[in-house]
């Protein structure tokens, strides 16, 4: 079983939907849990960073935490074309040495 | 300080032959890593550096791969006698250490062919 689970999509929605976007982890002491956007031929860039469980808003995104059930979401509200990217949730090794990745779920905003 | 800058952007090359890319992080950050991403898939960790030295390597990172980040400054990585599945982009990042609030930047990449 890989660490960091994530649903390589493609995910094809609606502009002004609501999306949602998951993560399952098998590692309990993971404490920093991170988003990151990737658009095509870019770098990796944050979006939502928590820290243990618990919900965290930032505008139109909303990243949610259950340490219990091992399983972290982001939530877009009102999507935009622009929103269409790969996004990539990420954990830090207990050890805080390096960010583990997962696949990436590829996001496409339909106008 | 613009960031953390990868050079090049792009390289091609033949099999067999060696390639090396430059990373220059964001000046004032302590560590520096290397990821390597293939289509389809999130960023593997390969290495990182603390200042200048070398903490960890992932067992993805053969003989034939080798970096360095002399004076803790800018990083190299170094592939000798390239081989197809070396294909893929080589992302660097730097950081502080990781923890609560701290954020590790990543650059554009290097994107590696090999034909």
């Amino acid at each position: 079983q890989k660490e960091v689970e994530q649903d390589p999509g493609p995910l094809s929605v609606p502009e002004g939907a609501i999306v949602s976007l998951n993560c399952t982890y098998s590692n309990s002491a993971f404490q920093y849990f991170m988003w990151y956007r990737q658009y095509s031929r870019k770098g990796p860039e944050l979006l939502m960073y928590t820290y243990s469980s618990g919900n965290k808003e930032d505008g139109r995104f909303t990243a949610q935490v259950d340490k219990s059930s091992k399983y972290i979401s982001l939530f877009i509200r009102d999507s935009q074309p622009s929103d269409s990217a790969t996004y990539l949730c990420a954990m830090i090794d207990p050890g805080g040495d390096k960010i583990i990745f997962g696949k990436g779920t590829r996001l496409h905003i339909l106008p | 300080d613009t960031g953390v800058s990868q050079d090049p952007r792009h390289k091609i090359t033949k099999r067999g032959q060696n390639v090396t890319f430059r990373c220059d992080p964001i000046s004032e950050h302590n560590r520096l890593y290397w990821y390597r991403q293939t289509l389809g898939q999130g960023p593997e960790f390969l290495t990182y550096f603390q200042n200048e030295a070398q903490l960890e390597k992932s067992r993805l990172l053969s003989d034939r791969f080798s970096a360095e980040r002399p004076k803790g400054s800018f990083s190299t990585l170094e592939i000798q006698r390239t081989e197809q599945g070396d294909s893929a982009m080589y992302l660097c990042a730097s950081s502080f250490r990781l923890g609560v609030n701290t954020e590790a930047f990543f650059g554009q990449g290097t994107r590696l062919t090999v034909v």
